[in-house]
């Protein structure tokens, strides 16, 4: 069975420039979350969806950072204009329902801005 | 405040050993739990759960033990193997959100 697909898994750009990360979920799972993982923080949850809708973003650090779910079976994560302290491995995970049920995670996209 | 903490950032442990990493989460109110394994380069994996309403469950070569009174969680990996060299993330999911530990790193000696 496919697992969560995340597209690019490497990027490396200048800084000011935007950038945006792709995830396809497990088919049948309607929740998706975005996770940042650096040494520093750990595993941070930036924002969850709900059936294609936005549940929580209170993790999303500033207005640079969006995030959209335009059907069940994609979203994006932007970063308009990116900066240095946004390099970090970013993560994106489904599960059948927002609770008590495992989250399933992508193998990541790895940010570096210069 | 709501946190989970892992008592050992490194344990090593030698091949065919068993293996046990210590989480306590200071959160009373926390229900639901899982135990993830994390490679190098790839995402968070799902080893093993835990409902409030349970003190233990066991799967392959895992078990993972609940005691709500004392607020911790614990994960025994029997046999341990080289493959089983990763860092272990206890988690607990409230409200949707799931909040990771710093993680333990296990490393197998051959």
């Amino acid at each position: 069975d496919a697992g969560v697909i995340q597209s690019p898994r490497h990027e490396v750009t200048e800084m000011g420039q935007e950038v945006t990360l792709r995830c396809k979920p497990i088919s049948g799972h309607n929740s998706l979350f975005w996770y940042r993982q650096t040494m520093m923080r750990g595993l941070e949850l930036l924002i969850y969806f709900n059936n294609n809708v936005p549940i929580d973003d209170s993790g999303m650090p500033e207005d640079r950072f969006s995030a959209k779910m335009p059907n069940a079976s994609f979203s994006t994560l932007k970063i308009q204009p990116s900066e240095p302290r946004d390099s970090a491995v970013y993560f994106c995970a489904s599960s059948v329902t927002a609770s008590n049920q495992p989250q399933h995670f992508g193998d990541g996209t790895r940010l570096s801005i210069l | 405040g709501e946190s989970v903490g892992l008592h050992l950032p490194t344990l090593s442990v030698q091949e065919g050993d068993n293996s046990i990493i210590n989480c306590a989460y200071s959160n009373s109110a926390s229900d639901y739990f899982i135990w993830y394994k994390q490679e190098s380069g790839k995402g968070p994996q799902f080893i093993i759960d835990i409902r409030s309403n349970m003190d233990k469950r066991q799967g392959q070569r895992v078990t993972v033990l609940l005691n709500k009174t004392v607020k911790h969680l614990s994960l025994q990996i029997a046999a341990t193997q080289p493959g089983d060299s990763a860092v272990y993330f206890c988690t607990y999911n409230q409200g949707g959100k799931l909040i990771f530990g710093q993680g333990t790193e296990l490393s197998v000696k051959p």
